[in-house]
């Protein structure tokens, strides 16, 4: 069974680094084909991918946001971080984690979510 | 960057078949998923590679794609179908995945 959690601060001030843990179990980041994505989506709103991050350590950002994001994994803990620098108001969102099969080209399992909010 | 294009409502009678399309430039040329989210949950691919279904996802639900538009069909509509619907695409040019703008599905 695949699982994915997030966790980080639920709460950061604007020009602030945004450091978020995902932490999966039920597959392997080595496995060739195999992704780990970060998904973010503000309230009411749609859906964003924000990065993603391949078995082979390759890496793949929102052009949109590519300047601020940093995607980088912990093998050993079975864990994909994500950093977001110059946090802002309007970055306040759920943020998932998500995994994308070797197979395919979307994500078959997602995090439960975590909310987090920008304010001073 | 591509631009996937969904109706922001749908309101459905149950029974009923409700249909949601997903526009973008030639997008029958790409593999679209389709993903369920319920009020308050992660979202769940429920139609993946334009028409297949993962293991647990009723026949109910099912996808095409042709031209410049895809559709979810669902099919004998039940209350437990109310939820926002995304699809989602691979974007070639920036090598990223693209959600579309999310379809409210309402049952009447």
């Amino acid at each position: 069974q695949i699982t994915l959690k997030e966790s980080g601060p639920t709460l950061v001030k604007p020009t602030q680094t945004l450091t978020l843990t995902c932490t999966f179990s039920g597959f392997s980041l080595s496995t060739p084909g195999v992704g780990v994505g970060w998904i973010r989506q503000p309230p009411g709103k749609a859906l964003e991918s924000l990065a993603l991050l391949y078995w082979d350590d390759d890496k793949s950002y929102s052009p949109s946001l590519k300047s601020r994001l940093t995607i980088t994994k912990d093998a050993s803990k079975k864990q994909v971080l994500l950093t977001m620098t110059n946090m802002d108001p309007v970055d306040t969102a759920t943020y998932y984690c998500a995994h994308r099969g070797g197979s395919g080209s979307y994500y078959a399992s997602w995090g439960q979510g975590t909310l987090v909010t920008v304010s001073s | 960057s591509y631009v996937l294009t969904q109706p922001p409502s749908v309101s459905v009678a149950p029974g009923q078949t409700a249909r949601i399309a997903c526009g973008g430039n030639n997008i029958g040329k790409r593999s679209v998923h389709w993903y369920q989210q319920r009020p308050g949950q992660a979202p769940v691919v429920v139609v993946y590679d334009d028409s297949d279904r993962p293991s647990g996802i009723p026949e109910r639900f099912s996808g095409s794609n042709s031209g410049n538009t895809a559709t979810l069909t669902i099919s004998r509509v039940e209350a437990g179908d109310e939820a926002d619907y995304f699809c989602q695409v691979w974007d070639r040019s920036s090598d990223h995945p693209v959600f579309g703008t999310g379809t409210k599905v309402t049952v009447l």
